[in-house]
């Protein structure tokens, strides 16, 4: 069974601070990460697709790392804002399943 | 670019009763769809995968006869939760294949079942 796993479950953190977020996946078999902002009410909202070992990708003050050979990706939020706030949700794609499988997901929330 | 919707957004049902959520691609067309569900705090499961014009696959343990899945054009799937029971309520969202691994993924829907 594929395993995701994605931590802390809920961060809550004061405006303006710098947070990250751990997503840990199988190391075989790997083709894609994919990360998602979900915010309620709405559909998840796809931020980066990862595929080479060592890639950093960024999106204004997000920013992603990924390590395919121990199998985690990091998370960053420089700066967060109150409307940062929403769950994070990482999805790994093998090769083996054709499919994503997704963790959890960390829910942040930003206090003004 | 890229929106999927998905109706209704909500529903309560009776135990016993079918329910269809409808799920479309606004702006462009998805050949391949995906259903999931997700039980409070658990991750998106795969329920099945919805193929234009041929029937869906469905994962291992998921009953294809409860949970009918049609995509009948390049822009509609629906999932029918047939005979629903309280232990069917749940969080059902869907989403629209663009590229083999790129996703788009419509708002969801709270099913209750009373």
């Amino acid at each position: 069974i594929l395993n995701v796993e994605q931590s802390p479950q809920s961060l809550h953190v004061q405006e303006g601070d710098s947070t990250n977020f751990t997503c840990s996946f199988p190391s075989s078999n790997f083709y894609a990460l994919h990360w998602y902002r979900w915010e309620t009410a709405k559909s998840p909202e796809a931020l980066f697709v990862m595929t080479l070992n060592g890639d950093e990708k960024k999106k204004g003050r997000i920013s992603a790392t990924l390590n395919t050979k121990e199998g985690y990706s990091y998370l960053y939020i420089k700066g967060s804002q109150p409307e940062d706030s929403a769950t994070y949700l990482c999805a790994f794609y093998g090769g083996a399943t054709n499919k994503l499988i997704f963790g959890t997901g960390t829910l942040l929330a930003v206090q003004p | 670019g890229a929106v999927v919707s998905q109706h209704p957004s909500w529903v309560i049902c009776k135990s016993g009763t079918s329910v269809k959520i409808e799920c479309r691609s606004l702006d462009f067309q998805a050949t391949t769809m995906f259903w999931y569900r997700q039980f409070p705090k658990q991750s998106l499961m795969l329920m099945a995968t919805s193929n234009e014009g041929s029937k869906a696959t469905y994962e291992q343990g998921v009953e294809k006869d409860k949970f009918l899945i049609n995509h009948a054009s390049l822009t509609l799937s629906t999932l029918t939760v047939t005979s629903a029971h309280p232990e069917d309520s749940s969080f059902y969202i869907c989403s629209a294949r663009v590229e083999p691994t790129e996703q788009y993924f419509g708002p969801g829907t709270r099913l209750t079942v009373t």
